[in-house]
């Protein structure tokens, strides 16, 4: 069974400081992986999917990469604001085939990020 | 304007009743999800519908139960078979199944009388 984890569970960072939150996966057969925002008491928004294939994608001052291999994956904030303030949960989608079809979460990393 | 709606933002529920959440999309989506989050913890996958008429159980289906008549409507029903609902359920979905970003809904927080 796939399993999700992210390390660190919660981040405070002073503004303007670069920042990586990890994520790690136990079986490395996954289609793609995607990056999730949630604020507070709302729904998720999509940051970034990377498809299995891929190593890693950008938008904006955000980078993530991705190494199957190791079961693992990054999400890079350049120059962090307090906007960006929020949990992040990184999740992935099984290979098809393997009957399991639709996204495994983690428990995410709580971001704070101060003024 | 597109996107997913779940109506309501909060519902209270009495020991042995069932309540139904609403999910609409006007995406044009062929597949939608119900997931449900508890504080401090990741998201779970109660069911999940592929097409019209066609839907499946996820990781913790037991005490729900879900029906997918329209393409645009996936509403989930709570049942009193299901002993600790207090939660937060998020309802997604995706142009197809298994490539695609799923997008969300802003969610419904469920509490028990």
């Amino acid at each position: 069974k796939q399993e999700v984890t992210q390390i660190p569970a919660a981040l405070s960072v002073p503004e303007g400081e670069n920042l990586v939150l990890n994520c790690s996966f136990t079986d490395s057969a996954i289609y793609n992986l995607q990056w999730f925002r949630q604020d507070p008491g709302k729904g998720l928004t999509s940051l970034l999917l990377i498809q299995s294939s891929q190593r890693e994608q950008t938008s904006g001052r955000l980078n993530a990469s991705l190494d199957k291999s190791s079961g693992r994956s990054t999400l890079y904030i350049a120059a962090s604001q307090p906007g960006d303030s929020a949990t992040y949960l990184c999740a992935v989608r099984v290979t098809a085939n393997t009957g399991r079809r639709a996204l495994t979460f983690g428990s995410g990393t709580r971001l704070q990020v101060q003024p | 304007d597109g996107g997913i709606t779940q109506s309501p933002k909060y519902l209270f529920r009495k020991e042995g009743q069932n309540v139904t959440l609403s999910c609409e999309q006007n995406l044009n989506h062929d597949a939608m999800y119900w997931y449900r989050q508890d504080p401090g913890q990741g998201l779970r996958l109660i069911y999940y519908s592929q097409i019209v008429n066609d839907f499946q159980k996820g990781d913790i289906a037991e005490g729900y139960s879900v029906s997918r008549e329209k393409k645009e409507s996936f509403p989930l029903t709570v049942t009193s078979a299901q002993k600790n609902p207090t939660a937060f359920y998020l309802c997604a979905s995706s142009i197809r199944q298994y490539q695609e970003t799923q997008y969300f809904g802003p969610g419904t927080r469920l509490l028990v009388l």
